[in-house]
């Protein structure tokens, strides 16, 4: 059973700092998602990486996967108080038929 | 574009209380998804179906069923709602290419409360 984990689950960060969010699985994947969201909505895709390698970049927010590693960050650079809301991992388990699992979460605070 | 459409927003039920959490999507996607968010938690994946009369567990299925009569329809079902089902729903749904499944997008969610 694949099990995805993100770390930290909670994030405190002051404006203008940088940092990078977490997300191991354990299991064989070469898909991986992240998403955002805001408090009391829905999820918003961000990033959808389709390969080992594969880095995408929006804004100040960056995404990497290692498949071999079975690893993904997310990098926040110069955090500014909009980034504020919780960051799931979600992976595409490919056994006969595609599950999406996510991760814990990181829940995301970035004060003045 | 309407995209993943949920109903209700909102119920609350009473122990024992059976319903339906309708879930419709207009984007012609083979797979669609149910998940549920306890507060402050992530995502466990309920049931999901990669197309028309085909259903499978997640990780979380007890006290729910599912069917999938259309490519546009996913309905979720509580038969004897119990208080360890409060919690929030998501309805998702992703399209099928080149043999595997492509981004999921969500709908808004139900918020479901068993009293």
């Amino acid at each position: 059973e694949l099990k995805v984990e993100q770390n930290p689950l909670f994030l405190s960060m002051q404006e203008g700092k940088n940092y990078t969010i977490y997300c191991n699985y354990s299991t064989t994947s070469d898909r991986l998602y992240w998403y955002r969201q805001d408090p009391g909505k829905s999820l918003e895709s961000l990033f959808v990486l389709l390969s080992n390698g594969a880095v995408k970049q929006e804004g100040r927010l960056m995404a990497s996967l290692d498949t071999k590693a079975r690893l993904s960050t997310l990098h926040i650079t110069a955090a500014v108080h909009d980034l504020s809301a919780t960051y799931f991992c979600a992976v595409d388990w490919h056994y006969n038929t595609d599950k999406l699992i996510f991760g814990t979460g990181t829940r995301l605070q970035v004060f003045p | 574009n309407a995209g993943v459409t949920q109903t209700p927003k909102f119920r609350i039920l009473k122990i024992g209380q059976s319903m339906t959490l309708q879930c419709t999507q207009d984007m012609n996607h083979n797979y669609m998804y149910w998940y549920r968010q306890d507060p402050g938690m992530g995502l466990k994946l309920i049931y999901y179906s990669v197309g028309a009369g085909i259903t499978d567990k997640g990780e979380v299925p007890n006290g729910y069923n599912v069917s999938r009569s259309t490519t546009e329809d996913f309905p979720l079902r509580l038969e004897l709602a119990a208080p360890s089902q409060t919690s929030v729903y998501f309805c998702a749904s992703s399209s099928y290419r080149g043999g595997r499944n492509t981004e999921a997008f969500f709908g808004q969610g139900t918020r479901l409360t068993v009293v």
